[in-house]
């Protein structure tokens, strides 16, 4: 069965730092693989997904995310942090067979002014 | 969030008592699903459906029911709340596992 880890349950970066939430995947097949944000007393919103094509991917308000098989990884970044950026993020996984997504615990980014 | 409606969005409800939380869709989507989440925990998935009467358990299904006799709706029953289920429900829909979900805005629900 795939699992998701999300390294960090609280991450603080300066407003303008490089953001960077980690996530580790498992899964016996090629997965598809989904970055969710969650904005306080709201329901998660889609960031980006990876599903076979390019291993870089592109999300909204500037994130994206690499899926590096080698290293079961698809870490999500932004180059600048904004102060609207503050939310929490999950990461979750799929193994293409029809199953429902796993969801990490999430990280929480704070962004400092 | 557009499309998908939770009903009620705030519950307080007795220790022993029934309770039916309502996921509501217009996209005919064919995939319904029910998660709680817990700090600490994240999501974890309760029940899901890939159509009308075919629902199947995740991983944190007991004590829980659900049923789906149209598309466009999705119930989730507590039969007999206790306080471990005081909880944020989400339900989410997608046309498939690719395209990603689409969540609702969430049911806070505390059993006292």
């Amino acid at each position: 069965a795939q699992s998701v880890t999300q390294l960090g349950s609280h991450v603080s970066v300066s407003e303008g730092a490089l953001v960077l939430l980690r996530c580790n995947y498992s899964s016996s097949v090629p997965p598809y693989l989904f970055w969710y944000v969650q904005y306080p007393n709201q329901g998660l919103q889609l960031l980006l997904k990876y599903t076979s094509a390019a291993t870089l991917v592109k999300g909204i308000n500037g994130f994206e995310a690499e899926f590096k098989k080698s290293e079961t990884s698809f870490h999500l970044t932004k180059p600048s942090a904004h102060m609207s950026d503050a939310a929490e993020y999950f990461c979750a996984v799929s193994d293409q067979r029809n199953t429902p997504l796993v969801f990490g615990k999430g990280t929480r980014l704070s962004v400092i002014a | 969030d557009a499309g998908i409606t939770q009903s009620p969005r705030h519950k307080v409800t007795e220790t022993g008592t029934p309770v039916t939380l309502r996921c509501h869709q217009t996209e005919n989507h064919r995939y319904m699903y029910w998660y709680r989440q817990d700090p600490g925990h994240g999501l974890r998935l309760i029940h899901y459906s890939y159509g009308v009467k075919d629902t199947d358990k995740g991983e944190v299904s007991d004590g829980y029911s659900v049923s789906r006799s149209k598309t466009e709706d999705f119930l989730l029953t507590l039969e007999s709340a206790t306080s471990s289920q005081t909880s944020v429900y989400f339900c989410a829909i997608s046309e498939s596992e690719n395209y990603g979900y689409t969540f609702g805005s969430g049911t806070r629900l505390t059993v006292v």
